[in-house]
């Protein structure tokens, strides 16, 4: 099947500081790609829609200005969490459609964990 | 996107069936019903999908009523490393995925 890497898989960052997190389709190209966020002992949480050429939509509820979004090509989402702060420790993973029309299987990034000091 | 309801958890014994039954009654007529499955901190990973009929891969079948109105996920014979969160999802055409609190399956020895 299709391969979505994300990178870094792990980071530690201080408060007050920015860590951006890559999304990449290895093997196929996506117009398209979701962004998540998961705490501890909960489900995935839909934070975003990363297009491609243009702005991401972001799910209420979601700061724009805190989480920026950037599709600069059809293989490469980025996601920057701005100015971190300890509660923005979380599991951050993407996604990407393997194929457009309507039954379109998503790939998953093995996420990466973010803890805020 | 419908609503889906899962159980919170199940068991199954290794080497046995594990039947995980997911509940989609508001489903409308061009959503899909899909699995996911997440091991322990990782990304999750397909399982398979459908929308009327029954179907089957290398990994698993889906049952579906006739209704629609509830499938079941089917690992044929489990294994330790089948132990997860399983996600039962009705997507529509938008293409996002809303996860709901999913079955932790716990497949023992």
């Amino acid at each position: 099947g299709a391969v979505v890497s994300q990178h870094p898989s792990w980071v530690i960052c201080k408060s007050g500081t920015s860590v951006k997190i890559e999304c990449r389709s290895l093997d196929f190209q996506a117009t398209t790609m979701f962004w998540y966020r998961q705490f501890p002992k909960q489900s995935l949480m839909l934070m975003a829609t990363s297009n491609e050429g243009s702005k991401a939509t972001y799910e209420q509820g979601v700061e724009k200005d805190k989480f920026l979004i950037n599709h600069a090509s059809l293989t490469l989402s980025t996601l920057t969490v701005t100015s971190a702060h300890p509660e923005d420790s979380s599991f951050y993973i993407c996604s990407a459609p393997g194929a457009s029309g309507i039954e379109n299987i998503q790939y998953f990034g093995a996420g990466t964990r973010l803890s805020v000091l | 996107d419908a609503k889906t309801t899962q159980p919170p958890s199940m068991d199954c014994a290794e080497g046995r069936a594990a039947n995980l039954p997911c509940n989609h009654s508001t489903i409308s007529g061009n959503e899909y019903v899909y699995w996911y499955r997440q091991i322990h901190s990782q990304g999750p990973q397909y399982i398979i999908h459908g929308l009327k009929n029954n179907e089957t891969n290398e990994m698993a079948s889906l049952i579906i009523t006739e209704d629609r109105k509830s499938s079941t996920l089917i690992l044929p014979h489990a294994t330790l490393r089948d132990t997860a969160v399983y996600y039962c999802i009705a997507q529509g055409t938008t293409g996002k995925l809303i996860f709901g609190q999913g079955t932790t399956l716990q497949v023992k020895p």
